[in-house]
């Protein structure tokens, strides 16, 4: 099946840094989405990429879907506390990916305050 | 509008034993889906559904059933639970205009 490599896996950083993350993927996919999960609940859309080359923000969020199709980026500038979370991405591929979404792995993130 | 639903919030079985997992959503949406979340291993999907009586196969299905007899819930079954089937079990759904998934809050089973 499909396979998304998200990086990196977690990120302890200090209050106020400017945080990055990707996500690669070993086909085309036609949708990238960007989801946070927070300790006991379920994962919550942060933004949804639907153009390559796309970039969208969301707050202090903000996502791009890469030129070649295979891969998204996430960045959140000057972190908080209530940044704290899992951030996975997900897309569903441009041949074979149905009515599917395929996830990455996760990127936990840590704030210090 | 409460979204998706799960219910229940937590369960523990023993090996062997059977239980229903039950989604409800109230926003009409077509798509329907099981997930289970592993530490490190991300969301793997279980079942879908694309629509009232319709169910398919996932990327983890064996051990799991599902039915789909009402558009607004997804029923997942274990028939005969295993230490390998704990868990924590998601449901998404969404509408067929959409790719986004509306998650619920998860189910979380410990299988003794």
């Amino acid at each position: 099946g499909q396979q998304l490599n998200q990086s990196p896996q977690s990120m302890f950083i200090q209050e106020g840094e400017d945080v990055s993350m990707n996500c690669t993927s070993s086909s085309i996919f036609n949708t990238w989405l960007w989801y946070k999960q927070e300790p006991g609940e379920g994962p919550v859309l942060l933004i949804a990429l639907y153009k390559a080359g796309e970039l969208t923000s969301n707050g202090r969020l903000t996502a791009q879907f890469g030129i070649t199709r295979k891969d998204s980026f996430l960045n959140i500038s000057a972190s908080i506390p209530s940044d704290v979370g899992i951030y996975f991405c997900a897309g569903r591929a441009l041949t074979g990916g149905g009515n599917k979404l395929t996830f990455g792995t996760g990127t936990q993130l840590k704030v210090e305050l | 509008n409460a979204g998706v639903t799960q219910t229940p919030k937590f369960r523990v079985l023993k090996t062997g034993q059977s239980m229903t997992l039950l989604c409800a959503q109230d926003m009409n949406h077509e798509y329907m889906y099981w997930y289970r979340q592993d530490p490190g291993m991300g969301l793997r999907l279980i079942h879908y559904s694309v629509g009232e009586g319709t169910t398919a196969k996932g990327e983890v299905p064996d051990g799991y059933n599902v039915s789909r007899l009402k558009k607004q819930n997804f029923l997942l079954g274990l028939e005969s639970a295993a230490p390998s089937q704990t868990s924590v079990y998601f449901c998404a759904s969404r509408p067929w205009v959409q790719e986004t998934q509306y998650f619920g809050p998860g189910t979380r089973l410990l299988v003794l």
